[in-house]
């Protein structure tokens, strides 16, 4: 089955620091993965793809797929960095499974 | 260009109660996805949409669940009768396609603020 997991549910990390968010996943097929992200009071919006190799924000993200993980990395955290991620896996043509997110706190 | 729109934003019931949640996406976007965001998980999808076809609705609990979207542009998510474990967030979302940088087409879900729903 089609599974993503992000092993941590809580991440508090200093401002300036690097912070690294984990998701690893199980899928049967090529995998097409992405990052998502929800600040306080706002929408669920999609953070980067790992199709498209993008730096969004200062993140980035590399799918491995010899080790079936696609962590979210950025070398100096903000404060603005604060907010849910949620790594998902888009399964068939649309079907998108998520992860149960990891809040990311960054301390001043 | 104006976002996905969704009400109510909250709603408080009882359990055995029904209750129903609307949904306008962005214009122009043919496919529309419901899902159920249960308090520490991630986002379930519950059923989706390709205009007013169903594509797949294989986690949606059709005991209790039912979703229309008759004109293939709104569309409202009903609960009867309710459950306690039925308290979540019901996130809508449309999605449309887009060309990305590197020229290649992709499918980005767009998503409304949410409905908040208490069973008590």
């Amino acid at each position: 089955a089609q599974r993503v997991t992000q092993p941590e549910k809580l991440l508090s990390v200093f401002k300036g620091a690097p912070v690294e968010l984990k998701c690893n996943y199980s899928y049967s097929g090529s995998p097409e993965l992405f990052w998502y992200v929800q600040y306080s009071r706002q929408r669920l919006q999609l953070l980067l793809r790992h199709i498209s190799r993008e730096s969004i924000k200062g993140f980035t993200a590399d799918l491995n797929k010899g080790e079936t993980s696609f962590h979210l990395k950025k070398p100096f955290a903000q404060e603005e960095d604060s907010a849910m991620y949620y790594c998902a896996l888009r399964k068939g043509a649309q079907k998108l499974v998520f992860g149960q997110g990891t809040r990311l706190t960054i301390n001043p | 260009e104006a976002g996905v729109a969704q009400s109510p934003r909250y709603k408080i019931i009882e359990k055995r109660q029904s209750v129903a949640f609307w949904c306008n996406p962005i214009s122009g976007h043919a496919t529309l996805y419901w899902y159920q965001q249960i308090l520490g998980q991630g986002p379930k999808l519950l059923i989706q949409f390709q205009n007013n076809g169903v594509v797949d609705d294989s986690q949606l609990p059709k005991d209790r669940f039912s979703a229309e979207r008759l004109k293939g542009v709104d569309s409202t998510l009903k609960i009867q009768p309710a459950k306690l474990e039925d308290s979540a967030v019901y996130l809508c979302a449309s999605s449309s396609l887009r060309t990305g940088g590197n020229g290649r087409a992709y499918n980005e879900q767009f998503f409304g603020p949410g409905t908040r729903l208490t069973v008590l």
